[in-house]
């Protein structure tokens, strides 16, 4: 079935690590998007690519960096430079602005 | 950066009941969708209106945007307790390279 597949779905770092989260998508989509997403909050973005070997920084881009070697792959490291970086993680596709998004991935911060 | 509002940010009704949530934005606009989200899942697509559309039916969904008020509604009509969910707006901004989400409204249907 066509879709987007993060990886993994829970994780847990210690401070000081860096952690890379997966995201695949199959829908032959040349966007793709990261975004943030704290406890009762809306979604924040992070960086985004239109296009492959091309990445843009989105609102909160310090301390994340991104990839974007494949169309089908869009990876996100959050690093030790991101001061907060306990939060839902949602990557999403998108044709036309309309998003398809993964399952998301959660990373907590020990 | 300036995102939509969704008003109310939270809703509970009854089974069978409408729902309505609204959303307000701040700059011209190409289009507005509306995306579902369980908790701790994926943001579901449900419908887009574009700038020049006033009113858009998806089933027991129906958009609303007035754009003079910079402003849209969603109703759901006959809710069921599946519809229990967070509600967002995105706004598709001219000149802009993505969308800009509201923070949300959870809404609670009581079976």
């Amino acid at each position: 079935d066509g879709g987007i597949t993060q990886s993994p779905k829970y994780l847990f770092r210690k401070e000081g690590q860096n952690v890379t989260l997966s995201c695949e998508q199959n829908l032959n989509h040349d966007a793709m998007y990261w975004y943030r997403q704290d406890p009762g909050q809306g979604l924040r973005l992070i960086y985004y690519s239109q296009i492959v070997n091309d990445f843009q920084k989105g609102d909160i881009a310090e301390g994340y960096s991104v990839s974007r070697e494949k169309k089908e792959s869009f990876p996100l490291t959050v690093t030790s430079a991101q001061k907060n970086p306990t939060a839902f993680y949602l990557c999403a596709s998108g044709i036309a602005r309309e998003l398809f998004f993964g399952e998301g991935s959660r990373l907590t911060v020990l | 950066s300036q995102q939509g509002e969704e008003d109310p940010q939270a809703l509970s009704i009854q089974e069978g009941e409408n729902a309505t949530m609204n959303c307000s934005y701040k700059t011209s606009i190409n289009n507005l969708q509306w995306y579902r989200q369980n908790s701790g899942r994926g943001l579901v697509h449900l419908i887009l209106i574009r700038s020049n559309e006033r009113e858009k039916h998806s089933g027991r969904l129906r958009v609303t945007l007035d754009t003079s008020k910079k402003s849209s509604s969603l109703l759901i009509t006959a809710s069921r307790a599946a519809d229990t969910a967070s509600y967002f707006c995105a706004t598709d901004r001219a000149g802009a390279n993505n969308l800009f989400f509201g923070t949300g409204t959870r809404l609670t249907v009581i079976p």
